[in-house]
């Protein structure tokens, strides 16, 4: 059975930076493309990055273009997303999901919060 | 760029049939997929690829997709399924990125 363990959520000030981590188990991990969707408290899902099995290739939401970077450690089967210049809009619940194309399954998430 | 349009909820009495609907523009040429989000859960793989159903997904969920609609329909509706449904494509148009619609609130009356 796939499992997908989120950490390193808090709040963090505006400005600031925070480095999510996500730990797979239950999969070759290296196989398989890798996305972060956040959630807004009370709204809908929003997609945010997703990065190629390899590594070589990542993609990018408009809103988190530039201050969001994705990557992953295929030998510790983690997937990474680091926040740089968080804005209090990037308050959210993240989770990190297997697949790019579909997402499936799902981490139980990581609160994100923005504020100083 | 794609937006993907979802009634923001759908009710619907228990044993009836729900069809919750996505839309956009030629949505029929993309592969489709839905999720399922209870309260305080992550989201849940319901259809991938407009109808294809994941291991441990019950036979009453289904999904079609032609024309500007996807369709997500749950036959015989339990208290149970009453959740907020998300439909979501990867646009390949020109960037490469995900597209989630804003998602329809499904009560079981």
């Amino acid at each position: 059975e796939v499992q997908l363990l989120e950490s390193g959520g808090g709040l963090v000030q505006p400005g600031g930076s925070l480095r999510l981590s996500c730990a797979a188990s239950g999969l070759t991990f290296s196989n398989y493309a890798m996305s972060w969707v956040r959630q807004a408290p009370g709204k809908g899902l929003e997609w945010v990055s997703s990065i190629s099995g390899s590594g070589v290739s990542t993609y990018y939401a408009d809103s988190v273009k530039g201050r969001f970077t994705i990557s992953r450690d295929n030998s510790k089967k983690t997937l990474y997303l680091q926040i740089n210049s968080p804005r209090a809009e990037d308050t959210a619940m993240y989770y990190c999901a297997k697949g790019s194309s579909w997402f499936d399954p799902w981490g139980q998430g990581t609160l994100v919060t923005v504020s100083s | 760029s794609y937006v993907l349009t979802q009634p923001p909820s759908v009710s619907v009495a228990p044993g009836k049939t729900a069809r919750m609907t996505c839309g956009e523009n030629n949505i029929g040429s993309k592969g489709v997929h839905w999720y399922q989000q209870k309260p305080g859960q992550a989201p849940v793989l319901v259809i991938y690829y407009n109808s294809d159903r994941p291991s441990g997904i019950p036979e009453r969920f289904s999904g079609s997709n032609a024309g500007n609609t996807a369709t997500l329909t749950i036959s015989r509706v339990e208290a149970g399924d009453e959740a907020d449904y998300y439909c979501q494509v990867w646009d390949s148009s020109s960037d490469q990125r995900g597209v989630f619609g804003g998602g329809t609130k499904l009560t079981v009356l």
